[in-house]
């Protein structure tokens, strides 16, 4: 079955800090993968996707994931966090006829 | 080019009712799709509608329908509400005529449902 895990809830980081969050997919096929950021009370804003090609793929914001096929993971990484980054993070990975299947979601605080 | 929109904003409830959530997608886009996200979770596909019919459904009651229209624009409904179906309800419209291998979703700013 098709799946997305973000094995953390919460994270906290200090301003300045790097940043990774996790996310392991479980899909048959070539995935098409995508991490989203939800501010409070907003909808989804894309930060990235990955549908083939290099591993490393830019996003906005200053956000990056590197697709790991042999460890199923798209994890995020950001090299210094702003204040503004706080926010929910989620991973989706793409199915057919575009449906998103989506992780629980890793809440991002950020302490200046 | 304004982007996708959804009305209402809030919506309460009570158990029993009927509510209707109305979504527009974003110009040219011609798929809409459904998402419920419930408070602490990750959005969950719901259905999609294109050309005016269902095309896929997720594992939701029948409870739930849709409907899009000639314009695109779509509807979804919930019947015999339940405590359990306060979320945020999340529209996102997409086109086949895109491009590339996968046509990227654009999302509202979903419609914030409360039954008591």
């Amino acid at each position: 079955a098709q799946s997305v895990t973000q094995p953390d809830i919460h994270i906290t980081v200090s301003e300045g800090a790097s940043l990774e969050l996790r996310c392991n997919y479980s899909y048959g096929a070539t995935p098409y993968l995508f991490w989203y950021v939800q501010s409070p009370g907003q909808g989804l804003q894309l930060l990235l996707k990955y549908f083939s090609g290099d591993t490393l793929v830019q996003g906005i914001k200053g956000f990056e994931a590197e697709f790991k096929r042999s460890q199923s993971s798209f994890n995020l990484r950001k090299p210094s966090v702003h204040w503004s980054d706080a926010a929910e993070y989620f991973c989706a990975v793409g199915a057919k006829t575009d449906k998103l299947i989506f992780g629980t979601g890793t809440r991002l605080q950020v302490f200046p | 080019d304004a982007g996708v929109t959804q009305s209402p904003t809030h919506l309460i409830k009570t158990r029993g009712q009927q509510v209707t959530l109305r979504c527009s997608p974003k110009s040219g886009h011609d798929t809409v799709s459904w998402y419920q996200q419930a408070l602490g979770q990750g959005p969950q596909f719901i259905f999609q509608y294109y050309e005016e019919e269902e095309r896929q459904r997720g594992n939701f009651p029948d409870r739930f329908s849709g409907h899009q229209f000639p314009n695109y624009s779509s509807e979804l409904n919930v019947n015999a509400l339940l405590l359990g179906d306060s979320a945020l309800y999340l529209c996102a419209s997409s086109s086949p005529t895109s491009g590339g291998p996968y046509n990227e979703q654009f999302f509202g700013p979903g419609t914030r449902l409360t039954v008591l």
